[in-house]
C-alpha cells in the first residue's frame, strides 16, 4: 500500500544529532498526525495538523519539532534526543481532523544512542 | 484512570470460536469511536468504525454503549489470520481539535 509513506523506516541516531523524519500521503487528505509508539505502551498522539495549521500539541518536549509545508508532507525534526525517544514514530493522515478515521504509515522505527 | 481502558489479554481461542472485546472510556464527551488492528511490528489499520447503531462487517461487530461508555467487539468463526492486537479508539474535542486516545490493546491468538 503507498497511501501513506515514512522515510526512514528505521534510524540509529546518538544524542547529539540532527535528523529529520518524512511522512508523505497520497490520499488527498487535509489533516495529518504524528505520533509515538514505545514498547508495551499506547499510542501517544504527539500533533496534529489540519490544513497545514498545528491544531494539538499534546505536551511534547521541544526536542522534537513538527513541519508541515503542504497537507500531504509532514515532517519531524529530531534533535538532541535522550535514549527514551527510542520508539516506534507513526504517521497518519485523515480526511477532515474532525474525529474521522485515520490511516497509518509504516512507522520509522528509530533508535537513540 | 487511564481515559481508554482495555482488556490486554491475551486471548488464547482456537479456530472458529466467538470472541468478544471490550473497551471503556471516560470522557462523556467522546465523539467518535474505531477498532484497529495492529499485527506484531507494523502499523495500525482500520478494522471499522463503530456507530450507536452498531455495525456489521462480515464475521465482526462492533457496538457502541454511550449509557455505560463502552465499546465492543465482537469477532465470529475466528481464523488463524485474526491473531493481531485489537486497538480500541476514541476521538473527542481537546485544545484545538479533536483528540485521539488509543487504548493500550488486546492480544489474540487464535490457534489450529
Amino acid at each position: 500500500e503507498t497511501g501513506v509513506t515514512q522515510t526512514p523506516r528505521h534510524l540509529v541516531m546518538g544524542m547529539t544529532n540532527k535528523k529529520s523524519l518524512k511522512c508523505e500521503q497520497h490520499l488527498g487528505h487535509n489533516a495529518m498526525y504524528w505520533y509515538k509508539q514505545s514498547a508495551k505502551k499506547p499510542l501517544e498522539l504527539m500533533f496534529v495538523y489540519s490544513l497545514e495549521e498545528r491544531v494539538e500539541n499534546n505536551s511534547v518536549p521541544s526536542r522534537f519539532s513538527p513541519e508541515c509545508p503542504n497537507s500531504s508532507h509532514l515532517f519531524l525534526h529530531l534533535h538532541t534526543l535522550q535514549p527514551e525517544d527510542s520508539a516506534l514514530y507513526l504517521c497518519a493522515s485523515s480526511q477532515t481532523g474532525l474525529g474521522d478515521e485515520q490511516y497509518f504509515g509504516p512507522g520509522t522505527r528509530l533508535t537513540v544512542t | 484512570r487511564k481515559e481508554v481502558e482495555q482488556d490486554p489479554g491475551p486471548f488464547n481461542v482456537p479456530e472458529g470460536a466467538t470472541v468478544a472485546f471490550n473497551c471503556t472510556y471516560s470522557n462523556s464527551a467522546s465523539q467518535s469511536f474505531f477498532w484497529y488492528r495492529q499485527d506484531c511490528r507494523k502499523e495500525p489499520k482500520l478494522l471499522m468504525s463503530v456507530y450507536s447503531s452498531g455495525n456489521e462487517d462480515g464475521r465482526f461487530t462492533a457496538q457502541l454503549n454511550r449509557a455505560s461508555q463502552y465499546i465492543s467487539l465482537l469477532i465470529r468463526d475466528s481464523k488463524l489470520s485474526d491473531s493481531a492486537t485489537y486497538l480500541c479508539v476514541v476521538n473527542r474535542v481537546g485544545s484545538g481539535g479533536f483528540k485521539t486516545i488509543f487504548g493500550a490493546g488486546t492480544r489474540l491468538f487464535v490457534k489450529a
